[in-house]
């Protein structure tokens, strides 16, 4: 049973680059949040997508896209990168599109911006 | 608004201590409460889980029981190994909700 996957593992930008992650869920799971995870800290909820659309967001600014595609896989888009924004990237899916369900984590990107 | 509050780390016990890491929670409703466990360069393991008051969720010889009258759900664990060193978060998700909300994330070692 293939798990939550995520790529690239690690990243390297330069401030102002754009940056694209992508994930693909847990078998069987339709639903993709995103979290950003700071050094120190615990995971910051970024945004969820369900049936292609956005169905909820978290406090980050609109340099934070994203995107779902038919195969439920989605990617995470962020424009004119800061050097705040350097943090381990996490995906999470769920099951049916039911808000509550329980989320199951990858293994994250590391993103560092120079 | 909704948090969570876990005990500062770093908490370093010794192979077969007896570990407790304290969650309080501040919310309106009943949310269902998590802990999650992140070993050294991954990713974040969902190591257990209570949806309702009373309930005990167990999981790697570690529990938790939801308690609604003092808002908490600490975490348990008889005997500890080596390979429990990690960082251990606790976090509450409404049925309604999306986002999970994490705490701070407690970091335990565990010495030979």
């Amino acid at each position: 049973d293939a798990g939550v996957t995520q790529s690239p593992t690690h990243l390297i930008k330069t401030r102002g680059q754009q940056v694209t992650l992508r994930c693909s869920p847990k078998s069987g799971h339709d639903t993709v949040s995103w979290y950003q995870q700071a050094l120190g800290q615990g995971p910051q909820f970024i945004f969820q997508y369900y049936e292609e659309e956005e169905r909820q967001r978290g406090n980050f600014p609109d340099r934070f896209s994203g995107h779902q595609f038919p195969n439920y896989s989605s990617e995470l888009n962020v424009n004119a990168l800061l050097l705040g924004d350097s943090a381990l990237y996490l995906c999470a899916s769920s099951l049916g599109g039911q808000a509550g369900e329980t989320q199951y984590f990858g293994p994250g990107t590391r993103l560092l911006v120079l | 608004g909704n948090s969570v509050t876990q005990m500062e780390g770093p908490v370093t016990l010794s192979e077969e201590a007896f570990l407790t890491i304290n969650c309080t929670y501040t919310a309106t409703g009943y949310p269902s409460l998590f802990w999650y466990v992140q070993y050294p360069g991954e990713g974040l393991q969902l190591l257990l889980k209570a949806t309702k008051a009373d309930d005990k969720g167990s999981n790697k010889g570690f529990e938790a029981t939801y308690r609604k009258e003092t808002t908490s759900f600490h975490l348990e664990k008889g005997s500890v190994q080596v390979s429990d060193s990690a960082v251990y978060f606790c976090a509450l998700l409404y049925s309604s909700a999306s986002k999970i909300i994490f705490g701070s994330g407690t970091r335990l070692s565990i010495r030979p």
